[in-house]
């Protein structure tokens, strides 16, 4: 999974609480990106950044927020304004000379 | 902004057959275009790639073309094998910046 690291693998939670799932590169990379995978709707962009304290909303920002306080690390939360949680996340990096994005093995959210 | 379409949304080939994935854009200022495969419960994978600037290219059994005028790419599999089953997505924008992907294609090579 090219040096980005996602915790945990699987996560459950009740409806209504908060939930900050992680995301952690060893690949030197400037640009860290989240995605959310549902069936059939292959990979939406939720948001993404492509330096160390700024980030921009993707596609479908609702109900989510994200934070980028070092180049190694980009958490995302998933808020109680998030209508529908429940999907597989994926978080990728890009940077180096061909600029690729690389994506870890990605967390599968669950609200109960 | 940027819409990427892919089809099918299913492919079944038989094994030593060739497969090919299509898939469309919208923004002509797309100069990037990546190929991912992603098997069950992983994150996806960068298969092949293509710049704005060729019409093809090829590496083993995998090719992707690329038609600017048209603004339509295409996936070829050869000599598919079992391995090669598997979700692939299409996806266009800028090498340094957000990329957009199709919704996938689901392969199943058949014994």
């Amino acid at each position: 999974d090219g040096g980005i690291t996602q915790s945990p693998k699987y996560l459950f939670r009740k409806e209504g609480q908060n939930v900050t799932l992680s995301c952690e590169q060893n690949l030197n990379h400037d640009a860290m990106y989240w995605y959310r995978q549902d069936p059939g709707q292959g990979l939406r962009l939720i948001y993404y950044s492509q330096i160390v304290n700024d980030f921009q909303k993707g596609d479908i920002a609702e109900g989510y927020s994200v934070s980028r306080e070092k180049k190694e690390s980009f958490p995302l939360t998933v808020t109680s304004a998030q209508k529908n949680p429940t999907a597989f996340y994926l978080c990728a990096s890009s940077g180096g000379r061909n600029n690729e994005q690389f994506f870890g093995p990605g967390t599968r959210l669950t609200v109960l | 902004g940027e819409n990427v379409e892919q089809h099918p949304s299913t492919l079944s080939v038989q094994e030593g057959d060739s497969a090919v994935i299509k898939c469309t854009y919208s923004d002509s200022a797309s100069n990037y275009f990546p190929w991912y495969k992603q098997e069950l419960g992983k994150g996806p994978q960068l298969i092949i790639d293509i710049r704005s600037n060729v019409g093809e290219k090829k590496d083993q059994r995998i090719a992707v073309t690329l038609n600017k005028t048209a603004k339509h790419f295409s996936l070829h599999i050869t000599e598919t094998q079992p391995e090669d089953s598997a979700v692939y997505f299409c996806a266009a924008g800028h090498r340094d910046d957000k990329i957009i992907f199709g919704k996938g294609t689901r392969l199943h090579i058949l014994p």
